[in-house]
C-alpha cells in the first residue's frame, strides 16, 4: 500500500514570498492533517480535513497561510507571505479510523522550508 | 490545555543495554496514546496504540506500557538501528471530529555499537 505522498520535499525562499505544499493521502482516507514541525519539537497540527471539509484550523495563522482540499483527496498548504518563524518541516499525515474507535495517523516525509 | 512530557530529552545507550523511555500526559479524556519513530529528515513512523491503562503491546526490541498518567517505551537489546527519535502523542475525547494529536517534544536515542 503507498504511503502519503508530499512535494516538494526541500524547498528555500526569501522572506515575503509565497509557497506551496501538496499532498496525496493513502488511499480512502478520508480525513486528512496539516502539521508543522519546528526543529526539535514535535508536531503541531495546523488543520484537519473530513474529505473536503475543514474540521480543525483553530491552530492556523489564517492571516498568512491558507489550505485547500478540493474533491477530498489531495490538498495543497500555502504561505503567503512567509516569515522567518516559518521555517520547519511540514508534514502531511492522513486516518482512518479503528476498530478500536481512534484515527491512527500516518505521515508523509514532509517537505522542508527554509526562509532567508 | 493537553500536555504531554517526555524524558530524557536524549538517551545514549551501548549496544545491548535495554533502558525505558518516559510519556507523561495531563489530558481531560484520552482517546488513545500513539507512539511513533522519526528518523532524521523523514516523518514520524507509527509505532503503537495503546487505548487504556494496563494494556502492554510489543513490536521487536519494544514494548509500550500505558498507566493513568503515563506511557514507558522499553526497549530491550537495543541495536544501533534503533537510534532515532521517539515521539509519544495523544489523542482526546472531542467535540464532533475533531481528532488533532498532541505530540511531545521527543527523546532522541543513539546506540552505540
Amino acid at each position: 500500500e503507498a504511503g502519503v505522498a508530499q512535494s516538494p520535499r526541500y524547498k528555500i525562499i526569501e522572506k515575503r514570498q509565497s509557497v506551496a505544499f501538496w499532498c496525496n493521502p493513502i488511499s480512502g482516507h478520508a480525513t486528512l492533517y496539516w502539521y508543522q514541525q519546528i526543529l526539535g519539537q514535535g508536531p503541531k497540527l495546523l488543520i484537519q480535513f473530513q474529505n473536503n471539509g475543514v474540521v480543525d484550523d483553530s491552530q492556523l495563522p489564517k492571516d498568512r497561510f491558507s489550505a485547500e482540499r478540493l474533491k477530498g483527496v489531495d490538498s495543497t498548504l500555502k504561505i503567503q507571505p512567509a516569515k522567518l518563524e516559518d521555517s520547519a518541516v511540514y508534514l502531511c499525515a492522513s486516518s482512518a479510523r479503528t476498530s478500536g474507535g481512534v484515527h491512527e495517523q500516518f505521515f508523509g516525509p514532509g517537505t522542508r522550508l527554509t526562509v532567508l | 490545555e493537553d500536555q504531554v512530557t517526555q524524558s530524557p530529552e536524549a538517551l545514549r545507550l551501548q549496544e545491548g543495554e535495554s533502558s525505558s523511555l518516559n510519556c507523561s500526559y495531563t489530558v481531560s479524556g484520552l482517546r488513545g496514546l500513539f507512539w511513533y519513530r522519526q528518523d532524521p529528515g523523514k516523518g514520524p513512523e507509527f509505532l503503537f496504540t495503546l487505548y487504556s491503562a494496563g494494556e502492554e503491546k510489543e513490536k521487536e526490541r519494544l514494548k509500550a506500557t500505558l498507566t493513568k498518567k503515563e506511557s514507558f517505551l522499553h526497549i530491550t537489546a537495543p541495536k544501533p538501528e534503533d537510534s532515532a527519535t521517539y515521539l509519544c502523542a495523544v489523542q482526546v475525547r472531542a467535540r464532533g471530529s475533531a481528532r488533532q494529536l498532541t505530540f511531545g517534544s521527543g527523546t532522541q536515542l543513539t546506540v552505540l555499537p
